[in-house]
């Protein structure tokens, strides 16, 4: 068990729907990460963020946004969904930006 | 594109034998880390090396990392078949004051008991 927690652990939804991951990091871990991964693209980094601030962006699209609350926890919406969105969602935390990051067991997002 | 690719992206070994996994990045890097990921499970944190260093150890697990031919390998000996599983390299890939790590494809992992 990494410490890190993510709900749901399964979500199916149809095509233009909005959607809401959540995720809480490890005790002390003030940064936050989401990651995308789906059997084409592999592991993509999305957006990271840092004590409430966005750090760092990757591969997000204008469609993703996220946002990391005052308790740390960190939410990933997911709007206008396309078929092509259905992937594993996963959050990964460590307490600085250098460091290794720790994983939540991640979301398996079904669009249909 | 991808900063790590892992080599070969498919093993499979028998139990007892030692598996070896290489990774090329293309820019500098202040470190290189090595996670494992089961079958639709969270990746876990295997070992990190910087920089500055050529090889670590961690139980069954060797690390080393040719920062001149900008590679690294991941030797883990006497596998179990609880060993199989996806690994990947992580590089970290600084732009601005923003870091962060851009993964490998990864190379699946067999362990045939």
């Amino acid at each position: 068990d990494s410490g890190v927690t993510q709900t749901p652990k399964h979500l199916i939804t149809a095509t233009g729907q909005r959607v809401t991951l959540r995720c809480s990091p490890r005790s002390g871990d003030l940064s936050v990460y989401w990651y995308q991964q789906s059997l084409d693209q592999g592991l993509q980094f999305l957006i990271q963020y840092y004590n409430g601030e966005e750090r760092a962006k990757g591969n997000i699209l204008e469609r993703f946004s996220a946002q990391q609350f005052p308790d740390l926890h960190s939410e990933l919406n997911l709007s206008s969904l396309e078929l092509g969105d259905s992937a594993l969602y996963f959050c990964a935390s460590s307490v600085g930006q250098v460091y290794e990051q720790f994983f939540g067991p991640g979301t398996r997002l079904t669009v249909l | 594109s991808q900063q790590g690719e892992e080599d070969p992206q498919a093993l499979s070994i028998q139990e007892g034998e030692n598996a070896t996994m290489n990774c090329s990045y293309k820019t500098s890097i202040n470190n290189l880390q090595w996670y494992r990921q089961n079958s639709g499970r969270g990746l876990v944190h295997l070992i990190l090396i910087r920089s500055n260093e050529r090889e670590k150890h961690s139980g069954r697990l060797r690390v080393t990392l040719d920062t001149s031919k900008k590679s690294s390998s991941l030797l883990i000996t006497a596998s179990r078949a609880a060993d199989t599983a996806s690994y990947f390299c992580a590089t970290d890939a600084k732009k601005d004051s923003s870091y962060k790590l851009i993964f490998g494809s990864g190379t699946r992992l067999l362990v045939r008991p």
